[in-house]
């Protein structure tokens, strides 16, 4: 299955600057996904991210709050803009990978952003 | 609608066996997957299910009735380790692959 090293793992960010997250994949994938988890909470999608096209953005994320670049097959990064405490989660990418009976989703290991 | 549900919290012994419910709306089903996330990691895939029936793997097994929109995930012989937040997740049609979770079962496990 696939690897994906995403960075940074965490960061502490002053209010209204922004963030980039980077996910490189160690194979190519068609789609890849990204999510995000408050805390104590479940994840939820923020939007999938398409090779060669704009990212499709799930309801209540618009692209001028999370902008995604997907350049390539294995590489994407999300920004968080504009950042305020509410953006306080872990931001999570995912790719959906082959597995030995069907298919399943590889996550990378997070990013903890903490907005003060 | 996409409504994953599954409880919030869940108690059990070691060595005893658990399990965990979800339900799901019905329309644009896809697959059904559960995922295991230990505090402060990533989720890590445990299992698939696309038909009905039940899939074993180990002390982990997962059901699935499409008719019902109902899964649950088995844990047998539950160890300490298996302390975890378990998310129920839907692919649907109308949301291309993407994995829709349910807001997580956690498990806490006692001695």
């Amino acid at each position: 299955s696939a690897v994906i090293s995403q960075k940074p793992s965490r960061d502490i960010c002053q209010r209204g600057t922004s963030l980039t997250i980077q996910c490189q994949v160690d194979s190519q994938v068609t789609m890849m996904f990204w999510y995000r988890q408050q805390p104590g909470q479940s994840l939820t999608l923020i939007a999938t991210a398409n090779q060669g096209s704009e990212a499709t953005y799930e309801s209540g994320f618009v692209i001028d709050k999370f902008p995604i670049s997907r350049p390539n097959l294995t590489f994407s990064t999300l920004t968080v803009s504009n950042m305020s405490p509410e953006d306080s989660s872990i931001y999570l990418c995912s790719v959906e990978v082959p597995e030995t009976d069907g298919y399943g989703y590889t996550f990378g290991s997070g990013t903890r952003l903490t907005v003060v | 609608g996409q409504n994953i549900d599954q409880p919030t919290e869940m108690t059990a012994t070691e060595g005893a066996i658990v399990q965990i419910n979800c339900t799901y709306q019905t329309s644009g089903f896809n697959g059904l997957f559960w995922y295991q996330q230990h505090a402060g990691e990533a989720p890590t895939f445990l299992s698939y299910n696309v038909l009905d029936g039940l899939e074993e793997k180990g002390r982990f097994s997962s059901f699935l009735s499409r008719s019902k929109g109902y899964s649950y995930l088995l844990l047998k012989e539950l160890q300490m380790k298996d302390s975890a937040s378990y998310l129920c997740a839907v692919t649907f049609r109308e949301a291309g692959t993407a994995l829709i979770f349910g807001k997580g079962t956690t498990l806490s496990v006692s001695s």
